[in-house]
């Protein structure tokens, strides 16, 4: 079956502007997380939404990031103003009713330049 | 959330049996222990993931002593393919709850 899809796989942007990550998550899935990851480090949470509960945005670094799902379906991350910092790879995952197991999608590589 | 630490990297040779441990001493009574697997230009995966005592798939073993306060995630007989960066995740399986990972193990697979 189709896994997580995250579009676009790679995306180059001018400082200051702003950037739309999309994930598809897999179908029957209520639990979603967004990470970054920055070259050569570890998954560093974003992000988390179950169902129709109020995500939980304890990772988002700072009021430039935002996140939002419809339902239970596709989620956005936007990330406004965008700095040299934000580049990174951004990893979407998602699993049944909260919890594990996870599965990721393979990223959205972000350059700020 | 339970914290965990685990060795940065780890080097092997091909058809040796890797063992690479997690420690998680303030893993809490309903956590589970889960194993990802990432490479380069991917997402992690899903190898393992267990509760108490041991776990074996077809992938890999995952020991866990009576405490739990760590675990050991368990390769046989590794080839170059499994030149990869390991997690372990500490959390809980049936409720909301954010899966926050540790920095991995990085762990080189030499012919």
């Amino acid at each position: 079956g189709a896994g997580v899809s995250q579009s676009p796989s790679n995306k180059v942007t001018e400082k200051g502007k702003d950037v739309e990550l999309r994930c598809d998550p897999i179908s029957g899935h209520t639990a979603l997380y967004w990470y970054r990851q920055r070259l050569g480090q570890g998954l560093e949470f974003l992000i988390y939404f179950q169902g129709n509960s109020a995500p939980d945005k304890s990772g988002l670094p700072s009021d430039r990031f935002s996140a939002e799902r419809t339902g239970e379906s596709v989620s956005t991350l936007t990330i406004q103003r965008t700095q040299q910092e934000d580049s990174a790879v951004y990893l979407c995952a998602s699993s049944l009713a909260g919890g594990q197991p996870l599965h990721f999608g393979n990223g959205t590589r972000l350059t700020v330049t | 959330l339970a914290k965990t630490t685990q060795p940065i990297s780890m080097d092997s040779y091909e058809g040796q049996e890797v063992n690479i441990t997690c420690s998680h001493n303030n893993i809490a009574t309903n956590d589970y222990i889960t194993w990802y697997q990432q490479f380069p230009s991917q997402g992690p995966r899903f190898i393992i993931q267990g509760y108490k005592t041991k776990v074996t798939n077809e992938v890999a073993s995952l020991f866990i002593p009576a405490d739990r306060k760590s675990s050991t995630l368990s390769l046989p007989r590794v080839s170059l393919s499994d030149t990869a960066v390991y997690y372990c995740l500490v959390g809980l399986f049936h409720n909301n709850n954010d899966m926050r990972f540790g920095a991995g193990t990085r762990l080189t697979v030499k012919p």
